[in-house]
C-alpha cells in the first residue's frame, strides 16, 4: 500500500545542535512537503519539491534546509535547532496540480528542542 | 495570492445537532479545486472530500460541501454531529498554476454528549 513514512516519531534535540527528519513515500509522486504543525497556527509550509534534485521555499523556511535526493525521498534539516523550532512536523506527497493535488501526509514527527 | 479563511477556531456543538463550518477563498484562478482535510488527535490529516465544479454537492462519510463560485464558499456541513466527529478540519485550495496546496488556518469541532 502507497504510504508516506517519517522518522523518527519522536525526537528531543539540544539547542543549537544539528537535527535531520526524514520522509519516504512510496506513492511515486513528483512532489513533497514539509509542514510544522503549532496550535493556533495550522499547517504552515517550511520547504517544498516538485522532483528529485529540486527544493523550493516555502512561507517559512527561515532556519530550515531541505534536501530532495531521490523521488521517494525528502529530508528537512535544522542545521542549528532552537527552541522555537519546537512542533510537529509533517510530511507530505502529491501530485501536480489540480484535482489529483490532495496530499497523502506521513504520521508526523514531534520534536521538542531543549 | 491564493488564501483560505476559516472564521471559525472553535465549534463546539452537541451531538445530534448540524454541523456547518465555513470556508471562503481568494484567487484569481477561475477554476480552483477545493478541499476539506480532517485530522483526529494525535493522527496525520487526510483527506475527507473535495471538489472543482461549481453548485456540485460532494458527499463522503455524511459530510457534504458545494463549490459556489460566486460566493467563494465551500462550506462543510453534516446533518446530525456524532462524537466521533471531534477533530480538526481544514479547508484548502489548489489550482492548476501552482504545485501546492493552500490550507485554512483550521476548525477544531468539538462534539459533546
Amino acid at each position: 500500500e502507497a504510504a508516506v513514512t517519517q522518522s523518527p516519531r519522536n525526537k528531543v534535540a539540544v539547542t543549537g545542535g544539528k537535527v535531520t527528519l526524514s520522509c519516504n513515500q512510496t506513492n511515486n509522486h513528483n512532489n513533497m512537503y514539509w509542514y510544522r504543525q503549532d496550535t493556533g497556527h495550522g499547517l504552515r509550509l517550511i520547504h517544498y519539491s516538485y522532483g528529485a534534485g529540486s527544493t523550493e521555499k516555502g512561507d517559512i523556511p527561515d532556519g530550515y534546509k531541505a534536501s530532495r535526493p531521490s523521488q521517494e525521498n525528502f529530508s528537512l534539516i535544522l542545521e542549528l535547532a532552537t527552541p522555537s523550532q519546537t512542533s510537529v512536523y509533517f510530511c507530505a506527497s502529491g501530485d501536480t496540480g489540480g484535482a489529483n493535488s490532495d496530499y497523502t501526509f506521513g504520521s508526523g514527527t514531534r520534536l521538542l528542542v531543549i | 495570492g491564493d488564501s483560505v479563511t476559516q472564521t471559525e477556531g472553535l465549534v463546539t456543538l452537541t451531538e445530534g445537532l448540524p454541523v456547518m463550518l465555513n470556508c471562503t477563498y481568494q484567487t484569481i484562478y477561475s477554476n480552483p479545486f477545493l478541499f476539506w482535510y480532517v485530522q483526529h488527535l494525535n493522527e496525520s490529516p487526510r483527506l475527507l472530500l473535495k471538489s472543482f465544479t461549481d453548485n456540485k454537492r460532494t458527499e463522503h462519510q455524511g459530510f457534504h460541501a458545494t463549490l459556489h463560485k460566486s460566493s467563494s464558499s465551500f462550506h462543510l456541513q453534516k446533518s446530525s454531529a456524532q462524537l466521533s466527529d471531534s477533530a480538526l478540519y481544514y479547508c484548502a485550495l489548489s489550482d492548476l498554476s501552482n504545485n501546492r496546496i493552500f490550507f485554512g488556518d483550521g476548525t477544531q469541532l468539538v462534539v459533546k454528549p
